[in-house]
């Protein structure tokens, strides 16, 4: 079936770099994203890497993916506060119509001075 | 331009009570979705429209409907509200040639209770 998990929480010191994990179920994903949902608004996609890369990288931002593993990571360098939000990992699955997405349950991230 | 906008943005019911959540796009998408998020759990898709006059469900459908008569607009009803549709309610939209299909534009949320 299909799946997609994610550790809970996480806090960081503030300047530290985080990584959020994932994992997911479905080898035929096409394509995972990261979404990060501040408090009291939707979710926005921060960036998102397809299934035949093993890392994308954008300012802060680097995605690594092991497709072997179905294990996907999200490092945020220099951790600021404006970053603690939740995390949300999910994959599109092949064959899933034009909208289906799995999401993960999200990884709260926490960032203390 | 506003984006995704939804309303309201709290609402409490009754369980029996009906409602429609509110939800509307000025990006001129085609698509459109509505999403529940609950503790621990990720997204879960309800219903979705690929464009006016065009609907169809998602993963958890049973006791919401949803009509598309404009590309702007698509509400979400609950019918006879229970205390399991106790959630926070997103809408989404994307336009048809964007990608990726996980690239799509979240409104602020409603958070329902019903007691």
């Amino acid at each position: 079936g299909e799946d997609v998990e994610q550790s809970l929480f996480l806090s960081v010191r503030e300047g530290d770099s985080s990584v959020i994990n994932c994992t997911y179920t479905d080898s035929s994903s096409t394509y995972l994203y990261w979404y990060k949902q501040e408090p009291g608004a939707g979710l926005q996609l921060l960036t998102y890497i397809f299934s035949n890369m093993d890392m994308k990288q954008d300012q802060r931002l680097t995605v690594l993916l092991n497709k072997k593993d179905k294990h996907l990571s999200l490092r945020i360098a220099d951790t600021q506060t404006g970053d603690s939000a939740i995390y949300f990992c999910a994959e599109s699955p092949q064959g899933g119509g034009y909208n289906k997405l799995i999401f993960g349950a999200g990884t709260r991230l926490a960032v203390h001075p | 331009n506003a984006g995704v906008t939804q309303t309201p943005k709290f609402q409490v019911l009754k369980t029996g009570q009906s409602m429609t959540l509110q939800c509307a796009q000025d990006m001129n998408h085609e698509y459109m979705s509505w999403y529940r998020q609950d503790p621990g759990m990720g997204l879960r898709l309800i219903h979705y429209s690929v464009g006016a006059g065009i609907t169809d469900q998602g993963e958890v459908p049973n006791g919401y409907n949803v009509s598309r008569s404009t590309t702007e607009d698509f509400p979400l009803r609950l019918l006879s509200a229970a205390p399991s549709q106790t959630s926070v309610y997103f809408c989404a939209s994307r336009p048809r040639a964007s990608g990726p299909r996980g690239t799509q534009y979240f409104g602020p949320g409603t958070r329902l209770t019903v007691l």
